[in-house]
């Protein structure tokens, strides 16, 4: 088992509509919780950080946690063409200390016009 | 605030040879790890640094090294080189210890031939 997992997708979704990306995780201890967005050719930027359960909201984007089920999600509201790109979950976990992530293979989404 | 940076931002190298990258993370951030990502295998940590000690190793081989001057800049040292450490080398500086919210520098794509 992956310890970060992610539907490679691609998820396509119209332009205006809600786009949902989901992660899981398998280390029990994670303490936080990070979205990333990679355009191609480019470096992650960072997005979104949750670090309690239940809903984060800045802009169009809200991040869920729900540490019971070991499910973390993205939601994109009013998608634009601009947001198509590669969204990568990262966890950090409770052994090492530091900063270290574990990241998701990331999900493709296409906003489609 | 000036972003990451990192030099050289694209390299071409033939198998047995080094191969050195530079970081310099964000102003005021003690914290810069490296990771590989590659198509295959997504990103990868490679380790981390904190006030020039090494906290954190991924798993990759010895040939992989790096090290963190007094002014939090961090280089990344591959030896010899071969065929399949052709990949994008992310740097990420934190400046928060231990909470995991990093920013990436633009990568060096590395091709090995």
């Amino acid at each position: 088992q992956k310890e970060v997992e992610q539907n490679s997708g691609p998820l396509s979704v119209p332009e205006g509509a809600i786009a949902s990306l989901n992660c899981t995780y398998s280390d029990r201890g994670s303490q936080s919780f990070f979205w990333y967005r990679q355009y191609s050719g480019k470096s992650p930027e960072l997005i979104m950080f949750i670090y309690s359960n239940g809903d984060k909201e800045d802009g169009r984007f809200t991040a869920q946690l729900n540490k019971a089920s070991q499910y973390v999600s993205l939601l994109i509201r009013d998608s634009q063409p601009s947001d198509s790109a590669t969204y990568l979950c990262a966890v950090k976990g409770l052994t090492g200390g530091g900063n270290k992530l574990t990241f998701g293979t990331g999900t493709q989404l296409k906003v489609e016009l | 605030k000036a972003g990451v940076t990192q030099t050289p931002r694209y390299l071409i190298k033939t198998r047995g040879q080094q191969v050195t990258l530079s970081c310099s993370p964000i102003s005021g951030h003690r914290s810069v790890s490296w990771y590989q990502q590659t198509p295959g295998q997504g990103l990868q940590f490679l380790f981390e640094y904190f006030s020039e000690t090494q906290r954190n190793k991924g798993n990759f081989p010895g040939r992989f090294s790096g090290r963190q001057f007094s002014n939090s800049r961090s280089e990344m040292n591959v030896s010899t080189l071969e065929l399949g450490d052709s990949a994008l080398y992310l740097c990420a500086s934190s400046l928060r210890d231990g909470s995991g919210e990093q920013y990436f520098g633009p990568g060096t794509r590395l091709t090995v031939t």
